[in-house]
């Protein structure tokens, strides 16, 4: 399937620390975006990245794309406790007219005060 | 600006009971909406999508159906509920061009069926 998945599947550091998470997909896609999710609410959109883009800035937020390895990755510089949260790939359909996009597990972020 | 609300926020419902879930979109027309389904601890799967009233696609077979009566309403629907529908649905909505191609999620219904 196109689903793409994080790694890991957990994380828990100490605020201050860099959080990198990363994301696989299979198959060809158009961009590839990183949302977040708080326990019990819907996802909130971060970022998102097109195939020609290798690298992407929105504050504390890096997003990196390697399509020839089909991967990603989301490196939050010095966490903060607020930031902990489940953090979610999606990649859409290339080819697609629709905008479906295809969720992975997630990566559960826990940070430390 | 635009707005999704989706409701009820929690639903405990017992087997072969019907469902019905409402989400409605404010501020946009012609928006393209979504169902999701996401089970404890798994990812989101993608239950159905319309890009235009009464244009409803399934991606999974499932015991679930869908409609869109109007523009800016979409509602996730069961006839008889199974133990297997209980999950967290999000309802999301999305423009589509250049820079409307990210999902707007509600804030979720949590539904345990019992």
């Amino acid at each position: 399937s196109q689903q793409g998945e994080e790694d890991p599947q957990a994380l828990s550091i100490q605020e201050g620390e860099n959080a990198t998470m990363n994301c696989s997909y299979k198959t060809s896609i158009n961009n590839l975006q990183w949302y977040r999710q708080n326990s019990g609410r819907g996802l909130v959109h971060l970022i998102l990245i097109r195939s020609n883009e290798r690298e992407k800035h929105s504050g504390r937020l890096r997003v990196t794309l390697d399509t020839s390895k089909k991967s990603s990755s989301l490196l939050i510089t010095a966490s903060r406790a607020a930031d902990t949260a489940s953090y979610f790939c999606a990649t859409d359909d290339r080819g697609s007219t629709l905008g479906r996009l295809y969720f992975g597990r997630g990566t559960q972020l826990t940070v430390w005060p | 600006s635009q707005t999704i609300h989706q409701w009820p926020a929690t639903l405990v419902q017992p087997v072969g009971s019907p469902l019905s879930l409402e989400c409605t979109v404010e501020g946009t027309s012609n928006p393209n909406l979504y169902w999701y389904r996401q089970a404890a601890g798994r990812g989101l799967q993608l239950l159905f999508y319309s890009v235009g009233i009464g244009q409803i696609s399934s991606e999974v077979p499932q015991n679930l159906s869908a409609s869109r009566p109007q523009d800016r309403q979409f509602i996730l629907s069961s006839k008889k509920l199974l133990l297997s529908d209980s999950g967290f649905y999000l309802c999301a909505w999305s423009g589509w061009g250049s820079e409307d191609e990210k999902l707007f999620f509600g804030s979720g219904t949590q539904l345990s069926v019992l």
